[in-house]
């Protein structure tokens, strides 16, 4: 089944950090460019972070840049977004999503988990 | 603030077409063909419904369909069905990032 599924969630107190997994599978995730994106409480999706098949080119939101970094260990399929010095405002569920078409692919998300709910607050 | 912008809401009744528009800028929309919108129901994920302007995903249902002129994006369902109802969301690249509407709230009346 091909699916990706987050994990690292939860309440953290302003300033701290936080490791979000996405582990993918029944596809050959090596192949894929893979994103971040996030969902405040009521609010609208804004993307986070992308980073290319081979690891190669990351981008990063200007709202999350010098705080938030998007990794990935092709060799055990996980995709990770590191979240440091993080503030109330990052308080959201986060997705995983798939780059739709593989290697350099295309700039949409064909295949989303179902999120991470990060929680900042003292 | 949203890269791009959507009405908050729109409505139609069974069996009607409505039209949802994405505004963006020459930077996004008016430069790239990588539009796509995304279908969320309460509680779930995004489901991509259609991407690069006017593709439709298999298994997406032909009811729904992509076009774009200038700086603006829409999206047309035909033969609104009360599963219909959800929130919908226009992206666009831009460079270096991707940038989200703030959405559309569809009501099937």
């Amino acid at each position: 089944q091909v699916q990706v599924m987050e994990s690292g969630g939860g309440v953290v107190q302003p300033g701290g950090s936080l490791r979000l997994s996405c582990a993918a599978s029944g596809f050959t995730f090596a192949n894929y460019g893979m994103h971040w994106v996030r969902q405040a409480p009521g609010k609208g999706l804004q993307w986070v972070a992308y980073v290319r098949f081979d690891g190669g080119n990351k981008y990063h939101a200007d709202s999350v840049k010098g705080r938030f970094t998007i990794s990935r260990d092709n060799t055990k399929n996980t995709l990770y977004l590191q979240m440091n010095s993080l503030r109330d405002e990052d308080t959201a569920i986060y997705y995983c999503a798939r780059q739709g078409g593989d290697y350099y692919g295309s700039w949409y998300f064909d295949l989303w988990g179902r999120g991470t709910l990060v929680t900042v607050s003292s | 603030q949203s890269a791009l912008t959507q009405p908050a809401s729109v409505s139609g009744s069974p069996g009607q077409s409505i039209t949802i528009s994405c505004t963006g800028t020459s930077n996004d929309i008016g430069h790239y063909n990588y539009v796509s919108w995304y279908q969320q129901h309460p509680g779930k994920a995004p489901k991509l419904i259609i991407y690069e302007v006017t593709n439709r995903p298999s298994g997406v249902s032909d009811r729904f369909s992509g076009s774009k002129s200038g700086n603006t994006a829409s999206l047309t369902i035909s033969g609104l069905q009360a599963e219909d109802e959800a929130d919908y969301y226009c992206a666009s690249y831009t460079i270096s990032s991707v940038g989200f509407g703030g959405g559309t709230k569809l009501t099937v009346l």
